[in-house]
């Protein structure tokens, strides 16, 4: 079954460092979307991406934040100057048809300290 | 009032039982609605699309009722393999294919 590879599983990083998350979305699919989850909280939307540009981010994705789709095959999703509330596990999800087929990959998670 | 509402749980049940979940969703134009399933630490997965007529995948069964705004889940005959979070999830219809997710119910099958 086609999944969506995200690396690294697990990334500590000083507050105030620039990290880089990747993902592999599956290969046919056109919408990439990047998610976090805080532990013990809900799982929250952050950015979509649709032919080369952003369709639509939430308010969390700030200045600091930004995605990439640098080759083909890679999105990346960095964050500039890292803080202590985020860290959370970042989930990359491609889809081929919008709303339905939406899967996930099985997240990095981003430790601040 | 909540995007997307669920009762936290968790629900403890003896393996054979059977359970149901309920969740609400705030925003009445939401046309799009599933139920994932996420294990501890992992990524959410899904398991299964809501329909308005309600629909059935083997022990599952979801219903959805437009007019109370209002998503249900039942899973029969528990299996120990069934213990995780489940989670409520609609479209935000104001947003492009974004997904909206509820806190999610925890469920432990105990043998």
């Amino acid at each position: 079954e086609p999944e969506v590879t995200q690396t690294p599983s697990h990334q500590v990083t000083q507050m105030g460092q620039e990290v880089i998350l990747r993902c592999v979305p599956i290969s046919n699919h056109l919408y990439f979307y990047w998610y976090r989850q805080i532990l013990g909280q809900k799982v929250e939307f952050l950015v979509s991406f649709y032919n080369n540009e952003i369709s639509e981010k939430s308010e969390i994705f700030d200045d600091q934040f930004s995605v990439e789709r640098p080759d083909g095959s890679n999105f990346t999703l960095k964050i500039r100057s890292t803080k202590l509330e985020d860290s959370a596990m970042y989930f990359c999800a491609s889809s081929e048809q919008g709303l339905y087929g939406y899967t996930f990959g099985s997240g990095t998670r981003l430790t601040v300290v | 009032r909540k995007e997307v509402e669920q009762d936290p749980g968790p629900f403890n049940v003896p393996e054979g039982a059977t359970v149901a979940f309920n969740c609400t969703y705030s925003n009445s134009a939401s046309q799009s609605f599933f139920w994932y399933r996420q294990d501890c630490r992992k990524e959410p997965k899904l398991l299964m699309s809501v329909y308005s007529s309600g629909n059935e995948d083997g022990r599952f069964t979801a219903q959805l009722n437009r007019a109370s705004q209002y998503i249900s889940l039942l899973i029969r005959d528990s299996k120990l393999s069934d213990s995780a979070t489940y989670l409520c999830v609609v479209n935000d219809p104001g947003g492009y294919n974004k997904l909206i997710f509820g806190a999610g119910t925890r469920l432990a099958v105990h043998p």
